[in-house]
């Protein structure tokens, strides 16, 4: 699979749009981008996934570059709730393979 | 949605005992499932994967003699750690995938938070 970069940590005001980015510049024609986050303590939680188009559904948009090779999470309006640790995955089939992902704190 | 349940949430065990968790899909049936191990501060480290009525693959690094998975029905796998020592207290979670092929995402379970003492 291939391998994702995301930086380490992120602010945003509560109420804003959060913009989470992620780079895959090697990713290939059918691997899937995967976005989870995990709450303190918990395990992790499915958020979206996308192959070309862009996607939307009820917790977050994901905007994938053209060229495939970036993409970006995006919470419109983030709570404190969501203050999380948020990974962006390639994969085609099997496992998931966790980077460091970023860590989101939502401030009021 | 898909429900993965893990129990227990948190155990406290001696030196030496075994201790045993289990993930299980509640609502779909899972030909594979995961289970990660997460030290503090850090990611989730991918340990093995079962596959149902087959023996597990273990990610290198991993001890398969000290990490039992057994994965007999479509609905249960269990994470046996035996003689546990200090060092393998850690946050164990495991997921599960409905399978279906290429887009289809995993669900994971709430954790197991292992103390060893």
């Amino acid at each position: 699979d291939a391998k994702t970069t995301q930086p380490p940590s992120m602010d945003c005001a509560e109420g804003r749009a959060a913009n989470l980015p992620c780079n895959h510049s090697t990713i290939s024609g059918n691997e899937y981008v995967y976005w989870y986050r995990q709450i303190h303590s918990q395990g992790p939680q499915y958020i979206i996934h996308g192959l070309k188009n862009n996607e939307t559904n009820e917790m977050a948009s994901l905007i994938i570059t053209e060229d495939r090779k970036s993409s970006t999470l995006i919470l419109p309006h983030a709570t404190l709730r969501d203050t999380a640790v948020y990974y962006c995955i390639v994969r085609v089939v099997g496992e998931l393979i966790f980077g460091q992902g970023t860590e989101l704190s939502v401030k009021p | 949605g898909a429900v993965v349940s893990q129990h227990p949430s948190w155990v406290i065990c001696k030196s030496g005992t075994s201790v045993k968790i289990e993930c299980r899909s509640l609502d779909f049936q899972a030909t594979t499932m995961f289970w990660y191990r997460q030290f503090p501060k850090q990611s989730l480290m991918l340990m093995a994967t079962s596959n149902e009525g087959s023996k597990a693959t273990y990610e290198q690094g991993v001890e398969k003699d000290k990490f039992l998975i057994n994965h007999a029905s479509l609905t249960l796998s269990t994470l046996t750690v035996t003689s546990a020592h200090p060092e393998d207290s850690s946050f164990y979670i495991c997921s599960a995938s409905q399978g279906g092929g290429m887009g289809y995402g995993y669900t994971f379970g709430s954790g197991t938070r292992l103390t060893v003492v």
